[in-house]
């Protein structure tokens, strides 16, 4: 089955870039979604198709993939971007099934 | 405005079954895959199963297979679960979610319900 990995946490300054890793074999030939969910809240969908953006998505928020590795990049943090962020793949190569990261805690120091 | 409200959790002992219901509104909810995504406490989210618009496909994590069952009600723009033989480890928060997918290639999930709790304990 199909794995992807991510980072626990990540810390960032207000102003600042942050990057959110998802690591998975040859993750460069599927399509990454990002999730961003606050506390208590339901997930909220930030990227699909690795760089495209939902409308009210702030363009702060980016995405890329290539090779092992997808990243969700975070420009010009704020407090308000404190969150877990899932990223997603579909799996169709054995069967078919969604598959998420762990999650990464994004925290705004 | 796109919604989906789900209802139907609770507590339930283990063995016991339980039915989720998601209602939605503000789309064409014929016109969609829709998906089941679970998150137990503390923990990730996990991709548990979906449903074809006309319900002719189904696609199930292994861990609920053959437990588990997606339906939905086009007529009624609403999608269930049906829970049997629950265990303490599929207690979760359940949401459903509207699938969006290019034919072949990918899925995600967008929007997703507020959530609501199973809980499966003696």
């Amino acid at each position: 089955s199909y794995v992807l990995t991510q980072p626990p946490s990540v810390s960032v300054a207000p102003g600042k870039t942050a990057r959110i890793t998802c690591g998975g074999n040859n993750i460069g030939s599927k399509s990454v979604h990002w999730y961003q969910q606050k506390p208590g809240q339901a997930p909220v969908l930030v990227i699909y198709y690795d760089s495209d953006r939902p409308s009210g998505i702030p363009e702060r928020f980016s995405g890329s993939n290539s090779g092992n590795t997808a990243t969700l990049t975070i420009s010009r943090v704020e407090a308000g971007d404190e969150a877990d962020y899932y990223c997603q793949v579909w799996d169709s190569s054995s069967d078919h099934r969604g598959v998420f990261g762990g999650g990464t805690k994004l925290t705004v120091l | 405005e796109v919604q989906l409200v789900e209802s139907g959790g609770g507590l339930v002992q283990p063995g016991g079954s339980l039915r989720l219901s998601c209602a939605a509104s503000g789309f064409t909810f014929s016109s969609y895959w829709m998906s089941w995504v679970r998150q137990a406490p503390g923990k990730g989210l996990e991709w548990v199963a979906n449903i074809k618009q006309d319900g002719s496909e189904k696609y199930y994590v292994d861990s609920v297979k053959g437990r588990f069952t997606i339906s939905r009600d086009n007529a009624k723009n609403s999608l269930y679960l049906q829970m049997n033989s629950l265990r303490a480890e599929d207690t979760a928060v359940y949401y459903c979610a509207r699938d969006l997918r290019i034919v072949g290639a990918t899925n995600w999930f967008d929007p997703w319900g507020q959530g609501t709790l199973v809980t499966v304990s003696s």
